[in-house]
């Protein structure tokens, strides 16, 4: 069965307390994954996209990896802005030829000053 | 540039009551996309379109249909809603399909 598991739920850091974000999957005919931000009572915002194991994107204090099986967002030296709900998403190719889009539920960061 | 734009913002329907949630995009996008966020549920995609004068089912199709009127626009139509599809709806579209999306801020429905 297609899934995404985010981990964890929900994530409290100290201003400037680096950590990492996990996404794990299992989707066929994988065609590429994407993290993004949600800030409440708002849509997602793009962050990244990655679509081959190995891959690494960065902007600003954030790192998205890849590998088979799981996607990681770093988070280094987190500012309070950095407050969000980050949202892993894959997408993926059906034996019938349609698009298969898959959301986790979100990993919830809350950085303290 | 508004990018995504949805109408209403919000809105609260009888049981039974029909009504149309407009999306719009001018960034000249190709596909396009309505998801509903629940708690606990994460994002899920109810129908989409890839491309002008296409529309296909996603993982939560009952209940709603669809229509691309043109390469901008893609609406939603609740025929009868129902209290389980109170909801927060998303609109979305992407250049094409395996490219990253842009979401509009949403309409929270409410069905009494």
């Amino acid at each position: 069965e297609d899934q995404v598991t985010q981990s964890p739920e929900a994530l409290r850091l100290q201003e400037g307390e680096s950590s990492s974000l996990n996404c794990s999957y299992t989707v066929s005919g994988l065609r590429g994954l994407f993290w993004y931000r949600q800030d409440p009572g708002k849509g997602p915002e793009f962050l990244f996209t990655l679509y081959s194991a190995g891959e690494e994107k960065e902007k600003e204090r954030l790192k998205a990896t890849l590998t088979k099986k799981e996607s990681f967002l770093h988070i280094t030296a987190p500012k309070p802005e950095d407050s969000a709900t980050y949202l892993c998403a894959v997408q993926g190719l059906g034996a019938s030829g349609t698009y298969k889009y898959i959301f986790g539920t979100g990993t919830r960061l809350k950085v303290l000053a | 540039n508004a990018g995504v734009t949805q109408t209403p913002k919000f809105q609260v329907l009888k049981t039974g009551q029909s009504m149309t949630l407009q999306c719009a995009q001018d960034m000249n996008h190709n596909s396009m996309y309505w998801y509903r966020q629940d708690p606990g549920m994460g994002l899920r995609l109810i129908y989409y379109s890839a491309s002008e004068g296409t529309t296909d089912k996603g993982e939560v199709p009952n209940g709603y249909n669809v229509s691309r009127l043109n390469k901008r626009e893609f609406s939603l139509r609740l025929e009868s809603a129902a209290p389980s599809q109170t909801s927060v709806y998303f609109c979305a579209s992407s250049e094409a399909p395996y490219y990253e999306q842009y979401f509009g801020p949403g309409t929270r429905l409410t069905v009494t």
